[in-house]
C-alpha cells in the first residue's frame, strides 16, 4: 500500500457482532479518513477524524486515532450483512491538496 | 454532497489502441482532481494529481506518456491510457476537490478492461 496496512486484512462475524479494523502509518498527518467500497465499485466516504482528535463517532462507526502510535481503528457495532464490503483508510501524508494515500485495506464479510 | 462523475462506468479496449476517461464535478468547482488506480483485490493507488490550466504531478512510478492527464476547466479532468496493454487493466478512479473546502468527493469508477 502507499501509506500503511490495515488489519486484519480480511474478517468474518456473524450479524451482531462487532467488527474492529486496525490501520497504521508512517508520516505525520492532517487527518485520517475510513472509506467503504462495494465490490467493484466506487468508494463512500465513512469518517473523518483530525490529528487533534482522539476518537468520533457516527451512528455505529465508532473511530480512534492515535497519534503517538500512528495508528486508528474503526469499530462497526451490531454489525449487518449489509456491512459487508471493504474498508480502508486513507491519510493525507500532513498535505493539505487533497490527495489520499490509501491503506492496504481489510475485507469485512457479516453472516446472516 | 458534491457529486462527481466519471465516464465510461466500464470499457474494453483492443491492445493498443487508447482509453480515455472522464472526470466531471456536476454541482461544484474543482481546481484539483486526483487519479487513482486499483487492482483486483488491492488498495487504491494514487496515480497523479490534476491542476486545471496546467500539467498534472505524477506520483513515482507512474509513467506520465502513458497516462496524459488533462484538466482543461474546473469540472473536467481526463485521462487518457495511451497504447493500452492487457496489464492496464484496472479500476481507475477519480477525486475532486472544491475550491471552497478542503474535502475530495470521489466518482464511481471505470473499469478498464484491454484485451
Amino acid at each position: 500500500s502507499q501509506q500503511g496496512e490495515e488489519d486484519p486484512q480480511a474478517l468474518s462475524i456473524q450479524e451482531g457482532e462487532n467488527a474492529t479494523m486496525n490501520c497504521s502509518y508512517k508520516t505525520s498527518i492532517n487527518n485520517l479518513q475510513w472509506y467503504r467500497q462495494n465490490s467493484g465499485r466506487g468508494l463512500v466516504h465513512l469518517i473523518l477524524i483530525r490529528s487533534n482528535e482522539r476518537e468520533k463517532h457516527s451512528g455505529r462507526l465508532r473511530v480512534t486515532l492515535d497519534t503517538s502510535k500512528k495508528s486508528s481503528s474503526l469499530l462497526i457495532t451490531a454489525s449487518r450483512a449489509a456491512d459487508t464490503a471493504s474498508y480502508f483508510c486513507a491519510t493525507d501524508r500532513g498535505s493539505t491538496l487533497g490527495r489520499l494515500y490509501f491503506g492496504r485495506g481489510t475485507q469485512l464479510t457479516v453472516w446472516p | 454532497g458534491a457529486v462527481v462523475s466519471q465516464h465510461p462506468s466500464w470499457v474494453i479496449c483492443k491492445s493498443g489502441t487508447s482509453v480515455k476517461i472522464e472526470c466531471r464535478s456536476l454541482d461544484f468547482q474543482a481546481t484539483t482532481m486526483f487519479w487513482y488506480r486499483q487492482f483486483p483485490k488491492q488498495s487504491l493507488m494514487l496515480m497523479a494529481t490534476s491542476n486545471e490550466g496546467s500539467k498534472a504531478t505524477y506520483e513515482q512510478g507512474v509513467e506520465k506518456d502513458k497516462f496524459l492527464i488533462n484538466h482543461a476547466s474546473l469540472t473536467l479532468s481526463t485521462l487518457t491510457v495511451t497504447s493500452a496493454h492487457p496489464e492496464d487493466s484496472s479500476f481507475y478512479i477519480c477525486s475532486a476537490r472544491d475550491v471552497r473546502g478542503t474535502e475530495a468527493f470521489f466518482g464511481q469508477g471505470t473499469r478498464l478492461t484491454v484485451v
